[in-house]
């Protein structure tokens, strides 16, 4: 039961334009969200996150939304440069009282960001 | 940021033989370490929770008895593949949290002959 969905497995976007990548979720528990970038045989590396108590999180270059009523969240990086090539992953977690929480993971979309 | 290490960062090894991999917090203590494996293509799955000083908590489907973790410190924890057989090759990825974030090591490349 995959609870974090990434339905795109991949995207190619031009140098300079925004990358859009989405992520919906199935689990309501579900209230802290993050986005991790990861290259080929290395580990993910955290982007950005965003709690359930707001729909807009930015930092530089890369800004997530959360949509709670449609369970769904979008990265949007402008402008997209080709560092920014790599997997993404969308994660959540769930409050868990008196452990840490785990973090569910979506798939992942592989960025390719074009000259 | 913090940094987690894991070592060795690729292993081969011969079916039947037992591997140790080493995930180390190297500028915080993390009383929480979590191991993930990751097959090609795929999202990373969560094995198990390591917590210092008491036994991991498996998740539904991973063998406790074939993937041994070890939390012996704060700053270290190891994930023993006994018996390795080639369904066991993957990519196995620990994380270690401190009391905001969580950092992922690098990965250790798993390839069981």
């Amino acid at each position: 039961d995959q609870q974090v969905k990434q339905n795109s497995p991949s995207l190619s976007v031009q140098e300079g334009r925004i990358s859009i990548l989405n992520c919906d979720y199935t689990n309501s528990m579900f209230d802290y969200f993050l986005w991790y970038k990861k290259y080929p045989a290395e580990g993910p590396t955290f982007l950005i996150s965003i709690s359930s108590i707001k729909d807009k999180n930015e930092d530089g270059r890369f800004t997530v939304f959360l949509n709670k009523s449609a369970k769904h969240l979008s990265l949007h990086i402008v402008p997209s440069q080709p560092g920014d090539s790599a997997v993404y992953f969308c994660a959540a977690s769930a409050p868990t009282a008196g452990t840490a929480s785990k973090l569910t993971f979506g798939t992942g979309t592989r960025l390719q960001v074009t000259l | 940021g913090a940094v987690v290490s894991q070592h060795p960062s690729w292993v081969i090894c011969k079916s039947g033989t037992s591997v140790k991999i080493e995930c180390r917090s190297l500028d915080f203590q993390a009383t929480t370490m979590f191991w993930y494996r990751q097959f090609p293509k795929q999202s990373l799955m969560l094995m198990a929770t390591s917590n210092e000083g008491s036994k991991a908590t498996y998740e539904q489907g991973v063998e406790k008895d074939k993937f041994l973790i070890n939390h012996a410190s704060l700053t270290l924890s190891t994930l023993t593949v006994t018996s390795a057989h080639p369904e066991d090759s993957s990519f196995y990825i620990c994380s270690a949290r401190d009391r905001v974030k969580q950092f992922f090591g690098p990965g250790t490349r798993l390839t069981v002959l």
